[in-house]
């Protein structure tokens, strides 16, 4: 059983078009996270919610807005695609305390053509 | 966020113990020291974390400082497979923006 999962796991698509990439996580946590890593490597927190609860909104355009169905579930989409969002984003879960530690997905590796 | 420093990189040869060493001076009372490790083309992979005491797992042991200003991550036996990069983390034992913020971490090499 995949603990945290992304789908799809590849993505291509076009300048200004909108795009959803799903995550669920079979874990229990109370905690959901989207992250992005560049070209570079870099890997940078974009949201997180606890319990549906939007908690953290780095500082993220507001063409990407993420949802959370319920605690077990953080989609994110992202309207009129740029060339820049090109990157890999990874789906996490925990729970809010940091004596636990963090499960990532696999990622989904988005291209913007 | 209290910050880590980690080296750049380092070499291993396989079968060889690793130490892994990372700095956080200004760790406080309430941080746990996590590390995880990211293999190429795959999302990080949680490792161990500890918040006083030293910790061992099936993957490594996390020995930290009696001050706490200090960590190193041991691997017992390096293999092949342990090629990755290297995070050592500070996260709070409880607070709402709980986040972990990722540096550039450890590039670990494994020679065979």
């Amino acid at each position: 059983d995949t603990a945290v999962s992304q789908t799809p796991k590849y993505l291509v698509t076009q300048m200004g078009n909108d795009k959803s990439i799903k995550c669920e996580q079979n874990l229990g946590h109370d905690t959901m996270y989207w992250y992005k890593q560049d070209s570079k490597k870099f890997l940078k927190i974009m949201f997180s919610y606890n319990n549906k609860e939007l908690i953290i909104n780095e500082t993220v355009p507001n063409r990407f807005s993420p949802k959370s169905p319920d605690k077990a579930h953080l989609n994110l989409h992202i309207n009129s695609l740029e060339l820049g969002d090109s990157a890999v984003y990874f789906c996490a879960s925990s729970q809010l305390d940091g004596d636990y530690g963090y499960t990532f997905g696999s990622g989904t590796r988005l291209t913007v053509v | 966020d209290a910050k880590t420093t980690q080296p750049n990189s380092m070499e291993s040869n396989e079968e060889e113990p690793v130490h892994l060493p990372c700095n956080h001076s200004t760790i406080s009372g309430t941080d746990y020291i996590h590390w995880y490790r990211q293999l190429p083309s795959q999302g990080p992979e949680y490792v161990i974390h500890g918040l006083t005491s030293n910790v061992n797992n099936r993957m490594a042991s996390l020995a930290i400082a009696e001050d706490r200003k200090s960590s190193t991550l041991i691997l017992h036996r390096a293999t092949l497979r342990d090629a990755a990069v290297y995070y050592c983390i500070l996260l709070p034992i409880k607070a709402a923006g709980n986040k972990l913020t990722f540096g550039g971490g450890t590039r670990v090499l494994v020679k065979p």
